[in-house]
């Protein structure tokens, strides 16, 4: 139960594109399509973004939209806003009822 | 609106026990899986444990099998963690989070989440 592994940062300019890649095994990311991804400001309660790889609940933004390619899922952000600026989390099951999350990237608007 | 409100938390002695409290309202409990994540100071979230609609199933992560139990009361829309054996590394912010349904089927998410509520386990 290793966490997967995120980028400690990423950072882009309003209006700009960012991506946020997140590592994982064969045993998680690989090896199932249930990455769901995670939008948290300090102090708050996370916010719930994505799932499924690439799908969005209601009341997301198409500006956030997901992928998944072997053990790398990714999250993109299209068209920064400053209100996109906070730490984001990926999520994938691995198998008996168990799920293992990201170490976490800040995103900043520059 | 949906509330998932945490409770219970505090400052505990290693070796010592805590119980964490979770109220729901705003959407029908009994239908969600529900879990615990906990974030360390500076860390990023640790799924912690699940638990089944109906009570029938419960999973944790390995690193508190057989000191934490989740439990639930659909009854009074809440959910439950009972820490024993309490250790510095359990120090943590504690989310209860629910899974993710929509009005046709359920997956393998967290949709609802509260703002959490602090262990600290010092000596």
């Amino acid at each position: 139960q290793s966490a997967l592994t995120q980028p400690r940062s990423v950072s882009g300019s309003p209006g700009q594109s960012v991506t946020i890649s997140c590592t994982g095994t064969s045993s998680d990311v690989g090896g199932y399509n249930y990455v769901s991804w995670y939008q948290h400001h300090p102090g708050k309660a996370p916010k719930f973004m994505i799932y499924d790889v690439d799908k969005r609940p209601s009341g997301v933004p198409d500006r956030f939209s997901g992928s998944k390619s072997g053990n790398t899922a990714s999250l993109t952000v299209s068209g920064l806003q400053a209100e996109d600026e906070a730490d984001y989390y990926c999520c994938s099951y691995a198998g008996s009822y168990t799920w293992v999350f990201g170490g976490g990237t800040k995103l900043t608007v520059l | 609106d949906v509330q998932v409100v945490e409770s219970g938390g505090g400052l505990v002695q290693p070796g010592g026990s805590l119980r964490l409290s979770c109220a729901a309202s705003g959407f029908t409990f009994s239908r969600y899986w529900m879990r615990w994540v906990r974030q360390a100071p500076g860390k990023g979230l640790e799924w912690v444990a699940n638990i089944k609609q109906d009570g029938s199933e419960k999973y944790y992560v390995d690193s508190v099998k057989g000191r934490f139990t989740i439990s639930r009361d659909n009854a009074k829309n809440s959910l439950y963690l009972q820490m024993d054996s309490l250790r510095v590394e359990d120090t943590a912010v504690y989310y209860c989070a629910t899974g993710y349904c929509t009005s046709n089927d359920c997956y393998f998410a967290f949709q609802y989440w509260g703002q959490g509520t602090l262990v600290t386990v010092s000596s």
